[in-house]
């Protein structure tokens, strides 16, 4: 099946820095990438949704200052936390909508941040 | 709006006992998707199955099964003779037939299968 890779997969930084997180289709065009956020024992919730081209569509809630997203390329989309919190602990996984498939979703692996 | 609900937070069972996780799910939509997916300690969705709103047959899979009842709204998912290596949160998950819509999950069950 479809891969989608998530780098790191696991980060530990220091509060008020900024991490990037990658999040990469590794055999298949994405035009679509979704990005969830995921706190311990609890279920996955949806922050943005985001298309290649163009700016990214944010949930209710989510601070698109503090989230930035890029969909620079169909194979390709970052997160960057920016001035990271330990509020901002958690985990993060991306999907991935591939352009000849678009009723299917594939995960990456995830990426577990952990801010001090 | 579109809604999982997954009612056992957590659920322990003796290993060769069978377990079955309920799902039940609300939606406007006509045509819809349903999903299953397993989460181990590691973090990362294991995909599971897709069913799509028109096929209403119950689907087997080595020891899994899953019972689609479009007229309750429940996507049930059971587990025959569990084992240790069972243990993981799952997390049923439902979308529109479009893909432009992400998953909206439920809150998962938490299988804890004890030796």
């Amino acid at each position: 099946g479809a891969v989608v890779s998530q780098h790191p997969s696991r980060v530990i930084c220091k509060s008020g820095t900024s991490v990037k997180i990658e999040c990469r289709s590794l055999d298949f065009q994405a035009t679509t990438m979704f990005w969830y956020r995921q706190f311990p024992k609890q279920s996955l919730m949806l922050m943005a949704t985001s298309n290649e081209g163009s700016k990214a569509t944010y949930e209710q809630g989510v601070e698109k200052d503090k989230f930035l997203i890029n969909h620079a390329s169909l194979t390709l989309s970052t997160l960057t936390v920016t001035s990271a919190h330990p509020e901002d602990s958690s985990f993060y996984i991306c999907s991935a909508r591939p352009r000849r498939d678009t009723d299917t979703q594939y995960f990456g692996p995830g990426t577990r941040l952990t801010v001090l | 709006a579109q809604k999982v609900t997954q009612a056992q937070t957590e659920i322990s069972v003796v290993e060769k006992e069978d377990v079955t996780l309920d799902c039940v799910y609300e939606t406007r939509d006509t045509t819809y998707y349903l999903f299953w997916y397993k989460q181990p300690p590691s973090g990362e969705l294991v995909f599971l199955i897709r069913r799509n709103s028109f096929d209403e047959q119950n689907e087997i899979s080595g020891r899994y099964s899953w019972n689609f009842q479009k007229s309750t709204s429940s996507f049930n998912f059971t587990i025959t003779a569990s084992q240790v290596v069972d243990s993981a949160v799952y997390f049923c998950a439902l979308s529109d037939i479009s893909g432009n819509t992400p998953l909206v999950f439920g809150k998962g069950t938490r299988l804890s299968v004890i030796a």
